[in-house]
């Protein structure tokens, strides 16, 4: 089982819509998550941290679920500019490298 | 100023060559790495660096080698090249608690083609 999955999408989700995606870690001692975000052709950026009580910025709500070993980000009222892919990041003690896990990245395009 | 930049942005060289890409961060962060971005996205680790510890992906072919001349720079030095080496190449630098705050900064990329 790889340590991070994601849906790769597309999704394509009309603007306005609410679109949520999930993404599963396999790492039971994983102890932070977070979002990046990357556009097409550019380097990926951090979006949002993901606490254990659920966090919101702005239109972008991230929830962590540590029984079943997911996280999701959920998106209110899609912009065109929210095209992007989401990439779930999941860090390890002593996992990797560095022990931050990136995972492939769900795909969202939002349609006019 | 761009915090983390790299260069050359894009490289096309053939197989067999020895190519180098570098990166300098000025946002005075302890530690660097170099990622790896495939065809199909997939960003992987290859390298983190600090003043005291280089991290080795041991998935990383020894053709790949890091040389930092100083805390601000991480170039990654590739020799005989192949075309499976064909990537978007990242720097990326973070302070030591970087897993607190999940924070990477990463350049631009290189994107680097071997025919």
């Amino acid at each position: 089982r790889k340590e991070v999955e994601q849906d790769p999408g597309p999704f394509n989700v009309p603007e306005g819509a609410t679109v949520a995606f999930n993404c599963t870690y396999s790492n039971s001692a994983s102890q932070s998550f977070f979002w990046y975000r990357q556009d097409c052709r550019k380097e990926p950026k951090l979006l949002m941290s993901v606490y254990s009580s659920g966090n919101e910025d702005g239109r972008f709500t991230a929830q962590l679920n540590r029984a079943s070993q997911y996280i999701s980000l959920l998106i209110r009222d899609s912009k065109l500019s929210d095209s992007a892919t989401y990439l779930c990041v999941v860090t390890t003690e002593g996992g990797g490298a560095d022990g931050l896990t990136f995972g492939k990245g769900t795909h969202l395009i939002i349609q006019p | 100023d761009t915090a983390v930049s790299q260069t050359p942005k894009y490289l096309v060289t053939q197989m067999g060559n020895d190519k180098s890409i570098k990166c300098e961060q000025n946002l005075g962060h302890d530690t660097m790495y170099w990622y790896k971005q495939d065809s199909k996205k997939f960003l992987k680790i290859m390298f983190s660096y600090n003043n005291k510890e280089l991290i080795i992906n041991e998935t990383v072919p020894n053709r790949f080698s890091p040389k930092s001349p100083d805390k601000a720079h991480l170039n990654l030095h590739i020799n005989s090249l192949e075309l499976g080496d064909s990537a978007v190449y990242f720097c990326a630098s973070s302070q030591l608690d970087f897993k607190n705050t999940g924070e990477l900064f990463f350049g631009e990329g290189s994107r680097l083609t071997v025919l």
